[in-house]
């Protein structure tokens, strides 16, 4: 059972534009919700991430909008640019836990 | 630099063979971890090692093994049972032994059956 969803699987946007990634996970035990950037051939790297105690966590242009409820997050790229090109990876864990949980991934294209 | 050292960068195997992946950290991170990527599948955890000499079945450890004699180094051997090795393998690690922290990736090894 996929424990974070994540939608859409692949996004392309024209620079200067908003990207966004959405995702969704069932167990409200989950306290850290991390994004990952993956360049190909590279491992992913660590983007931003928040805990469910804020709604909203921004740095630079990214910023992830979380709603504790709905039980969903997503990332947001403002004035996408080119080099944002990438795949996107959202997930879960507990403080107390022991592995995260990774979405499926989004690949990110940005066009000049 | 302090990071995560995965090697090689290209491995092929031939059917029947195990073969070995090796990642190294020089983070002084406790835990450690072992992922296989696959197109439209995002992450899939092999196995996990939160402390020397101990390891845990990930959700997919069939036709994998692992050992972890130092803190630095959590090798992955693919072994002949696993049916479907053709994948890119990522390793990573945590500074404390469980998942509220960032995870630290490595460049990735990717193994091909020929």
């Amino acid at each position: 059972q996929q424990q974070v969803k994540q939608s859409p699987q692949s996004l392309i946007v024209q620079k200067g534009g908003i990207s966004i990634i959405n995702c969704a996970y069932e167990n409200t035990a989950f306290d850290y919700f991390p994004w990952y950037q993956q360049f190909p051939g590279k491992g992913p790297a660590l983007l931003i991430a928040i805990r469910p105690d804020v709604s909203e966590k921004k740095e630079g242009r990214f910023t992830i909008s979380f709603n504790k409820s709905a039980k969903q997050f997503s990332l947001h790229i403002m004035d996408s640019q080119p080099g944002d090109s990438a795949t996107y990876f959202c997930a879960a864990s507990r403080d107390t836990g022991n592995q995260f949980y990774f979405g499926t991934g989004t690949s990110l294209t940005v066009i000049p | 630099d302090g990071g995560i050292t995965q090697s090689p960068k290209y491995l092929f195997r031939k059917e029947g063979q195990n073969v070995t992946l090796s990642c190294e950290q020089n983070l002084n991170h406790d835990a450690m971890y072992w992922y296989r990527q696959d197109p439209g599948q995002g992450l899939r955890l092999i196995y996990y090692s939160q402390i020397v000499n101990d390891f845990q079945k990930g959700d997919i450890a069939e036709g994998y093994s692992v050992s972890r004699e130092k803190k630095e180094s959590f090798p992955l051997t693919v072994t002949s049972a696993q049916k479907n090795p053709t994948a890119f393998y990522l390793c990573a690690s945590t500074d404390m032994a469980w998942g509220g922290t960032e995870a630290f990736f490595g460049q990735g090894t990717r193994l091909t059956v020929v």
